[in-house]
């Protein structure tokens, strides 16, 4: 399968704990973005990167998020001090290299539950 | 800031009918509107998109409008068969000087046999 793969595909923790979701992209893809998907709405952005560069990052992303892509290829999502709120679909997305924005490829996504 | 409104939440339509969804968006300078479907616990896929140079564009049972002068687009489905009932989502790019995607709440749509 040469598609978006994210592990874990399912996380269970206890409130204040830390978590990390990886997500490894289409490989000839160089932008890779991170959403997250609550019951009834749609993705959310978090944040992006092309290559190895985090060019955006929403304003709404609490500080206990961070996430990398050191190597320009897989990235890393970390929710630091979980919180009940932070219970959702966690999705990564990959696009192909160019200068406009194009068809994002979505992975199955990370279910989180904070309990 | 950057917004993108959806409508209807929830839409059903019988076998054979058309169905339309609405968005607009609120950055005049988003230039690339995708629609995506989710199927219940799986990915979001992609099934059509345009470009702000584009008014329509259509394929097979399904075409987009943009009106970018009141900043809405359109997803139109004809002869709905009970294969499409999913979760659609629209989306807008974030501007000139972004990658990123904004996107609608999305419209659960039931096509009833």
């Amino acid at each position: 399968d040469t598609g978006v793969s994210q592990d874990p595909r399912h996380k269970i923790t206890k409130r204040g704990q830390n978590v990390t979701f990886r997500c490894d992209p289409i490989s000839e893809h160089n932008r890779l973005y991170w959403y997250r998907q609550t019951l009834g709405q749609g993705p959310e952005f978090l944040t992006y990167f092309q290559n190895e560069a985090q060019l955006e990052k929403s304003r709404l992303l609490s500080d206990r998020f961070s996430a990398e892509r050191p190597k320009g290829s897989f990235s890393t999502l970390e929710i630091q001090r979980t919180e009940q709120g932070d219970s959702a679909m966690y999705l990564c997305a990959s696009s192909a290299r160019g200068a406009n924005t194009g068809e994002l490829f979505f992975g199955e996504g990370s279910r989180l539950t904070v309990l | 800031g950057e917004n993108v409104e959806q409508h209807p939440s929830t839409l059903s339509v019988q076998e054979g009918d058309s169905a339309v969804i609405k968005c607009t968006y609120s950055d005049s300078a988003s230039n690339y509107f995708p629609w995506y479907k989710q199927e219940l616990g799986k990915r979001p896929q992609l099934i059509i998109d345009i470009r702000s140079n584009v008014g329509e564009k259509k394929d097979q049972r399904i075409a987009v409008t943009l009106n970018k002068t009141a900043k809405h687009f359109s997803l139109h489905i004809t002869e709905t068969q009970p294969e499409d009932s999913a979760v659609y989502f629209c989306a807008a790019s974030g501007g000139s000087n972004t990658g990123k995607l904004i996107f609608g709440q999305g419209t659960t749509l039931q096509v009833k046999p």
